[in-house]
């Protein structure tokens, strides 16, 4: 089974500033998604952005983007310009390509703080 | 609205008792999965279906039970074999192979 690795389980930022985090992941397969998911206090899981593996170039969604680096298989997010609603527990995750078994592998996620 | 549905959001259950915990998603998804959130250990899979009257068992699936009799529900039962089965549960649903998933609310279950 694939593994998805979060080795931050904290990390704080102060407001308006950029916070990398990490996520690392261990497959064999060649096409796969990669995605981070955003749960806030209310524990609704958000999706924040996703990735195809193909696909050379980084996904960006306004202030997210991510840093994709097939070889190293590391998967980090960048926020940028940071917001006190930014805090939350962010989840890497990871998802074959292929139909079969139709699995998600979730990190043990990272909790961001972010000082006002 | 399209979404998925969870109740209730917080449940009560004493020690030995069974205790099933609703799933309701009118996405049209064919694949719906349940999870088992711990402090500290992400998300657990417990079962998954990819279609109607057909599910796997995940990671973490003794002590749990489901059924899927209609493609937009997915009930899971929380057995008395289950040993700690307090733990804040969600669902989520995708639909085709390169989709993410979507996340109903979560139920939180407490057994007193």
């Amino acid at each position: 089974a694939q593994t998805v690795t979060q080795s931050q389980p904290e990390m704080s930022v102060q407001e308006a500033e950029t916070v990398t985090l990490s996520c690392t992941y261990d497959t064999s397969e060649s096409d796969y998604y990669l995605f981070w998911y955003k749960q806030p206090p209310s524990r609704q899981m958000i999706l924040v952005i996703r990735q195809e593996a193909y696909k050379q170039q980084n996904a960006t969604e306004n202030r997210f983007s991510v840093n994709f680096q097939k070889a190293a298989k590391s998967f980090s997010l960048k926020i940028s310009d940071s917001q006190l609603g930014d805090a939350a527990m962010y989840f890497c995750a990871y998802r074959s390509a292929w139909y079969t078994g139709n699995q998600f592998y979730f990190g043990t996620g990272t909790s961001l703080t972010v000082i006002p | 609205d399209g979404g998925i549905t969870q109740s209730p959001k917080y449940l009560f259950r004493k020690e030995g008792q069974n205790v099933t915990l609703s799933c309701e998603q009118n996405l049209n998804h064919d694949a719906m999965y349940w999870y088992r959130q711990d402090p500290g250990q992400g998300l657990r899979l417990i079962y998954y279906s990819q279609i109607v009257n057909d599910f796997q068992k995940g990671d973490i699936a003794e002590g749990y039970s489901v059924s899927r009799e209609k493609k937009e529900s997915f009930p899971l039962t929380v057995t008395s074999a289950q040993k700690n089965p307090t733990a804040f549960y969600l669902c989520a649903s995708n639909v085709g192979s390169d989709n993410e998933q979507f996340f109903g609310p979560g139920t939180r279950l407490t057994v007193l």
